[in-house]
């Protein structure tokens, strides 16, 4: 079982429509929470960073985390063409060894049509 | 300013080469990272300096040699790669280890 399990998607939706995006962890040391976005043949771009359960807002983009669950999630309201791409979770291991690793899921292939 | 730069942005080398990749942060981050990313995968660590000093090796083959000249630069020192190292190569930064993590755009490597 990967620490770190993402919906693979592929993911294509409306302009307009409201998107999310899930992902599950298995390591209650994963303490930091992160979304990128990365399009094809570029560098992963930050878009939301959270350490604590509950929701972070910025513009179109909600983070949610439930720690109790060890799930986190991403929405994207009003998606627009531009939002296409892959969107990848990410935690970081606060502890042990490998503290400040960053472990990804596998990602979201995400198409916005017009 | 988030802004981590990766030179060369593509590269092609044969497998009896040596080449060295490149990263410059100037965010004043004390952390810096190696990623491998294949196509349709996502990143994976390949090695984390924090403080100039090598903090993690995921146990990457010796052919892969890394180097941190000092707390803006990191290099990624190669020699006798195989094809299957062909790949997305992504340097990060982050303030300290552990904490949210600017990337790169990533040198594509070709090895032939």
């Amino acid at each position: 079982q990967k620490e770190v399990e993402q919906d693979p998607g592929p993911l294509s939706v409306p302009e307009g429509a409201i998107v999310s995006l899930n992902c599950t962890y298995s390591n209650s040391a994963f303490q930091y929470f992160m979304w990128y976005r990365q399009y094809s043949r570029k560098g992963p771009e930050l878009l939301m960073y959270t350490y604590s359960s509950g929701n972070k807002e910025d513009g179109r983009f909600t983070a949610q985390v439930d720690k109790s669950s060890k799930y986190i999630s991403l929405f994207i309201r009003d998606s627009q063409p531009s939002d296409s791409a892959t969107y990848l979770c990410a935690t970081v291991n606060a502890g042990g060894t490998s503290y400040g690793k960053l472990t990804f899921g596998q990602g979201t292939i995400l198409t916005v049509h017009p | 300013d988030t802004e981590v730069t990766q030179t060369p942005k593509h590269l092609v080398m044969g497998m009896t080469n040596k080449k060295s990749l490149k990263c410059e942060q100037h965010m004043g981050h004390r952390a810096m990272y190696w990623y491998k990313q294949k196509a349709k995968k996502p990143p994976e660590l390949m090695f984390v300096y924090s403080y100039e000093k090598l903090s993690i090796n995921e146990s990457v083959p010796s052919r892969f040699s890394p180097e941190c000249p000092n707390s803006s630069l990191l290099n990624l020192h190669l020699h006798a790669l195989q094809p299957e190292d062909s790949a997305l190569y992504l340097c990060a930064s982050s303030h300290l280890q552990g904490e949210k993590l600017f990337f790169g755009s990533g040198t594509q490597l070709s090895v032939l």
